[in-house]
């Protein structure tokens, strides 16, 4: 299995803050990286797939970037809906994996 | 408008069995696989299986085989998880996401059914 390592685990941030969260893959998986948002008590959403391509609806202040093995998940100007649990998912081969989870808060 | 609609809650005796639902409308049923995801209290995502309800091609985690069984029925647009047998361990949220094949990312999610094992 391709273990997703998702660095820092947690983070502290101020409102207006840009953000940049770490995932890194144990072996390369081009450009097979999402990433997604999830509030406590409430479903993941999808911000990012394939690495960089923002899904509808979500607010140009999210951008992904990477290729291989690392990655990174970058929020510019945190807004106080940001504040949630980051995963990355590598959908390079079966299992499917995510990252541990990287928790943004206040 | 794409949906994903969960059954409620359950709590179960371990040795018990067990079938979750996930009531998907708005889109073609037959042309999207279905996963479920698991995610342990306090814990990150973990990816169970996907179904295609189209032929019912069915993958699963390596994690998962055997442990569980995905199933669907196109005529009511409705995805299943099953146990025959829970443990404790089972106890967590699961839910439901469609599966684009393209990228392999879930799109869009139901809302979760927490399962409870305890004796």
């Amino acid at each position: 299995d391709i273990q997703m390592t998702q660095s820092p685990s947690s983070l502290s941030a101020s409102v207006g803050d840009t953000i940049t969260i770490i995932c890194r893959a144990s072996q390369t998986i081009s450009t097979y990286l999402n990433w997604y948002q999830q509030k406590t008590g409430k479903a993941p959403k999808l911000l990012i797939y394939a690495t960089s391509n923002l899904q509808s609806g979500v607010p140009s202040r999210f951008s992904g970037s990477g290729s291989g093995t690392d990655f990174t998940l970058t929020i510019s100007s945190l807004q106080p809906e940001d504040f949630a649990t980051y995963y990355c998912q590598q959908s390079y081969n079966n299992p499917l994996t995510f990252g541990g989870g990287t928790k943004v808060e206040i | 408008e794409v949906q994903l609609v969960q059954s409620g809650a359950e709590v179960k005796k371990p040795g018990e069995s067990l079938k979750i639902s996930c009531k998907a409308s708005g889109y073609s049923f037959t042309n999207y696989w279905i996963g479920w995801v698991r995610q342990m209290p306090g814990k990150g995502l973990e990816w169970m299986g996907v179904i295609y309800p189209g032929d019912s091609d069915t993958r699963y985690s390596p994690s998962f085989q055997g442990q569980v069984t995905i199933s669907a029925d196109k005529s009511i647009t409705t995805a299943y998880l099953h146990w025959s047998s829970l443990q404790a361990s089972d106890t967590a949220m699961y839910y439901c996401a469609r599966l684009r094949w393209l990228h392999l990312d879930f799109d869009y999610w139901g809302q979760g059914t927490l399962v409870t094992v305890s004796s």
